[in-house]
């Protein structure tokens, strides 16, 4: 089976702007966990979409938000871009987004805010 | 405020030896921890996982223990090997919402 891919692998952004980042899941995997990696901080949840619903959402703000489409493959969008968004966005997936254990990653794409 | 601490961010440790790292936790809600893997440029991979109804789980050269009372788990490695260097998170859940709270990380480098 393919793993989890993730377009693009790295990006080049301004404050105020926006960008839109995709993750395609494992065939088969219903849910897509989202999720920014910043120095010293671990990783922080997003949302997760399962069968096009989000499910769950972290503690984010309105600016960062998701999509999921009927074939599982999921965006998230990050409008008026801040110095502070850089980061590592992972995007997990797995069957029903309850068996961590199954929770797959993808390689992440790096967002460069300037 | 961080529900899942993981002190350490780097430990460096001979080849051949044990290595063990650690994790806390502040939430007693939390049912369930799990111990992933990183590489540079590739996402985590799942490593090993605990339930609280058990204090120890293990898998080949990786071992898990869990001490509920004092909110503290632990990732023994034996023997260490070059090809465990990587940075390895710590992450809860607790059943009731199947969120997973991530811990800092900790850079295992493994020297020959």
């Amino acid at each position: 089976k393919a793993g989890v891919t993730q377009t693009p692998r790295y990006l080049i952004k301004t404050r105020g702007q926006q960008v839109t980042l995709s993750c395609s899941p494992i065939s088969g995997h219903r849910s897509v966990s989202w999720y920014q990696q910043t120095p010293g901080q671990g990783l922080q949840f997003l949302f997760e979409y399962f069968s096009e619903t989000q499910r769950n959402k972290g503690n984010f703000p309105g600016r960062f938000s998701g999509r999921q489409f009927s074939n599982s493959r999921s965006e998230m969008n990050v409008s008026t871009l801040e110095l502070g968004d850089s980061a590592l966005y992972l995007c997990a997936s797995s069957a029903t987004g309850t068996e961590y254990n199954e929770q797959f990653f993808g390689p992440g794409t790096r967002l460069t805010v300037l | 405020d961080q529900q899942v601490k993981q002190n350490s961010p780097s430990l460096s440790v001979q080849e051949g030896r044990i290595s063990i790292l650690n994790c806390d936790y502040t939430n007693s809600m939390f049912d369930y921890f799990l111990w992933y893997k990183k590489y540079p440029a590739e996402g985590p991979t799942f490593l090993i996982s605990i339930s609280s109804i058990k204090d120890k789980n293990e898998d080949g050269r990786f071992t898990v223990f869990l001490n509920k009372s004092a909110k503290h788990l632990s990732l023994h490695i034996v023997p260490s090997q070059p090809g465990d260097s990587a940075v390895y998170f710590c992450a809860a859940s607790a059943r009731s919402n199947y969120q997973l709270i991530w811990g800092a990380g900790t850079k295992l480098i493994i020297k020959p």
